[in-house]
C-alpha cells in the first residue's frame, strides 16, 4: 500500500473548520484513501473514505485532488470532542490484498476553546 | 450495544505467563482483524480471518502468538511466554467483506 505523509500535529479553534492534509504521492489507481481517528484510550473510529470523487458524510468531508496525490479531511465545525489523532490511510481495492490497514503516525489534532 | 467488544479491557501479567484475549465482532461481519498498538505509534496489523480461515499473518506475529476463530464468530488471541516487549494495546476490528473496519476498545496488556 502507498505511504502517506501527514503533519505531526495541529491546533484548531472550537467552532471553526479543521482542514487536515495528507500526501499520498505514490497512490495507484486501485487504492482508496481512508480516514480514521483515535480518541485517547479508544479504538480507531472510521470517518470517511474515497477513491477519486469528493465525499461527504455526517462527520466530515473528503477532498481528493484531481491527480489523487493528496487529500484533505475537513471537519466543518470542530468541537472539543474532535480532539484526537487522525490517520490518513491508503488501502488497496483488490480483494486479494486482504483489506488490512497500514497506519502511519497520524496528525494529533487539539481543538481549543 | 452492537459494536465490537473485547475482553478483558486490561491485563497485567508476569513475564513468562500465557495470556488470552477475546474479541466478539459485529454480528454478521465475516472478516475479523487483530492489530497491536504501542505507545505513541499507530496500530500495526497482526492477522486477519475471513470466516474461520486465517488468511494473512504479519511477520510481527511470532510463534509465541496464535489466533483462532473457530466458528467464524468470536476470535481469541493467545500469547505464550509473554515478554516485556509484548506490552501494548491489542485491538480487534471487524468488517463486512472489504467494507470499512469497525474497531473494538482494545485490551491493554502490561507485562511486568
Amino acid at each position: 500500500d502507498a505511504k502517506t505523509t501527514q503533519p505531526t500535529s495541529m491546533d484548531c479553534a472550537e467552532g471553526r473548520a479543521a482542514n487536515l492534509p495528507c500526501n499520498h504521492s505514490t497512490i495507484s489507481g486501485n487504492e482508496y484513501v481512508y480516514w480514521y481517528r483515535q480518541i485517547h484510550s479508544q479504538g480507531p473510529q472510521y470517518i470517511i473514505h474515497g477513491l477519486k470523487n469528493n465525499e461527504t458524510n455526517e462527520m466530515a468531508s473528503l477532498i481528493i485532488t484531481e491527480d489523487r496525490k493528496s487529500s484533505t479531511l475537513i471537519l466543518p465545525h470542530a468541537t472539543l470532542r474532535d480532539t484526537a489523532v487522525y490517520y490518513c490511510i491508503v488501502r488497496s481495492r483488490r480483494k486479494a490484498a486482504g483489506n488490512k490497514l497500514t497506519f502511519g503516525g497520524g496528525t494529533r489534532v487539539l481543538v481549543k476553546p | 450495544d452492537t459494536g465490537v467488544s473485547q475482553d478483558p479491557r486490561h491485563k497485567i501479567t508476569k513475564r513468562g505467563q500465557n495470556v488470552t484475549f477475546r474479541c466478539d465482532p459485529i454480528s454478521e461481519h465475516n472478516r475479523l482483524y487483530w492489530y497491536r498498538q504501542t505507545l505513541g505509534q499507530g496500530p500495526e496489523f497482526l492477522t486477519y480471518f475471513q470466516n474461520e480461515a486465517q488468511l494473512e499473518k504479519s511477520r510481527l506475529l511470532s510463534d509465541r502468538f496464535s489466533a483462532e476463530r473457530p466458528k467464524g464468530s468470536f476470535s481469541t488471541l493467545e500469547i505464550q511466554r509473554t515478554e516485556q516487549g509484548d506490552s501494548a494495546m491489542y485491538l480487534c476490528a471487524s468488517s463486512s467483506g472489504t467494507k470499512e473496519q469497525f474497531f473494538g476498545p482494545g485490551t491493554r496488556l502490561t507485562v511486568l
